[in-house]
């Protein structure tokens, strides 16, 4: 079984700033590690993703990821917030070898200030 | 990607009434798969739409409430049935487009508020 902890359901960045949003996993099995972002009234659209292979993954909009093995974290970070990165970002992980389950988290609001 | 639209984008309905959300793809995809977003919540897998057999169903999730179809490799409708309160949600469905794909594209989801 998969499941997934996203720290702080509200991050507040200034424009600018370095963006982290933080997410554990915990997975009885090599996982897949995803994260999605969800604009206001949108569904949801991929970033990024972890399969194998290279632990730091770049994604759209200048965002990366590192898969730590070690500490079950994939971090999503961005070295500077624009104002178009405000929006809800989901943490998910599915089993190795499949994407058909996700587990998601419970979501991280990211809100960009001037 | 595959580009995925759903019909209604909203509804409000009355409870007791019960309401059909169709998903539409662009492409042929191997699997499609509905989830339920409450209010302030996260995702969560209501069931696996499988093409010319019973859809699957996750824990706590029945086919009785959630009616699944799925016709062809293009299209699904999930039915919310008898619809309390409760379910006012927004649902999503999702593509996985080809064998050994890894990565779920979602539609826009259907706003649904139930008075």
């Amino acid at each position: 079984a998969q499941s997934v902890t996203q720290l702080g359901s509200h991050v507040s960045v200034s424009e600018g700033a370095l963006v982290l949003l933080r997410c554990n996993y915990s997975s009885s099995v090599p996982p897949y590690l995803f994260w999605y972002v969800q604009y206001p009234n949108q569904g949801l659209q991929l970033l990024l993703k972890y399969t194998t292979g290279a632990t730091l993954v770049k994604g759209i909009n200048g965002f990366e990821a590192e898969f730590k093995k070690s500490e079950t974290s994939f971090h999503l970070t961005k070295p500077s917030a624009h104002m178009s990165d405000a929006a809800e970002y989901f943490c998910a992980v599915s089993a190795t070898g499949t994407a058909s389950k996700l587990t998601f988290g419970t979501g991280t609001r990211l809100q960009v200030t001037l | 990607s595959a580009v995925i639209s759903q019909k209604p984008s909203r509804d409000i309905c009355q409870r007791g009434t019960s309401l059909t959300i169709q998903c539409q793809v662009d492409s042929q995809v191997t699997m499609m798969f509905w989830y339920r977003q409450q209010p302030g919540q996260s995702l969560t897998l209501i069931a696996t739409a499988n093409q010319g057999s019973e859809a699957t169903y996750e824990s706590g999730f029945v086919i009785d409430k959630f009616p699944i179809s799925r016709p062809n490799l293009t299209f699904s409708t999930l039915t919310v049935s008898n619809m309390s309160p409760e379910d006012s949600s927004i649902y999503l469905c999702s593509v996985l487009q080809g064998m050994g794909s890894y990565e779920q594209y979602f539609g826009p989801g259907t706003r649904l508020t139930v008075t």
